[in-house]
């Protein structure tokens, strides 16, 4: 049982690149969002998703996109990378009616030159 | 605006030196308040879900206690093992947690 996988691990982007950062879990939970983490500052709600085909924004949800086709994926989408997108991310899931615990990934640390 | 502050930001024990972490929030209605550990380059680990004032939980030599306005979260005789940064969060409606900056504590030996 894998949980919440994450790839890449490391970017390095250009400013005005494009990349995507994959989420998956094998544990068919419903409920799946992506955080990001800065230093001196709590985690932050980027996008999250209650099921296939229904997402919505979180707290900081500018310059990104995602999409749910499937329970197992949530992939998100920087379109044209800036470096305030310098961050680590991490993507979490839970059962959609358990609002208790959220199971993270490792996470995805991305640097915008 | 929901608010999650903890203190201190950074917390060295000496092993064997207990301590407690503090967790304040300010939000509109609280349903559940939750304490994570994160390892360096890792992601978060769930530990506790308190719902009410005067709920305590206990794990190991961690205990996070919680009121109307903070919560504790207690190390009891700290091994090197339990070196993690600890992170709050609350959550005010079903889809959102909102996350403190976290301590992080150091225990050494």
């Amino acid at each position: 049982n894998a949980g919440v996988t994450q790839t890449p691990k490391f970017q390095v982007l250009k400013t005005g690149q494009s990349m995507t950062l994959q989420c998956a879990q094998d544990m068919n939970h419903e409920y799946m969002s992506w955080y990001r983490q800065d230093p001196g500052m709590g985690l932050r709600l980027i996008h999250y998703s209650v099921g296939a085909g229904i997402t919505d924004q979180g707290e900081v949800p500018n310059g990104y996109n995602v999409s749910r086709s499937t329970t197992e994926d949530f992939p998100l989408r920087l379109l044209s990378a800036a470096p305030s997108q310098t961050s680590v991310y991490f993507c979490a899931s839970r059962p959609i009616q358990n609002t208790g615990e959220l199971f993270f990934g490792e996470g995805s640390r991305l640097t915008v030159l | 605006e929901d608010q999650v502050t903890q203190s201190p930001e950074a917390l060295r024990l000496q092993e064997g030196e207990s301590s407690s972490l503090n967790c304040s929030y300010t939000v509109s209605g609280l349903r559940g308040l939750f304490w994570y550990r994160q390892d360096p380059g890792k992601g978060p680990e769930f530990l506790f879900t308190l719902y009410s004032a005067g709920e305590e939980k206990e794990k190991e030599r961690l205990k996070a206690t919680l009121t109307k306005k903070e919560s504790f979260l207690h190390i009891t005789a700290p091994k090197p093992e339990d070196s993690a940064t600890y992170l709050c969060a609350v959550r005010t409606n079903d889809y959102k947690l909102s996350f403190g900056a976290g301590t992080t504590v150091t225990v050494r030996a």
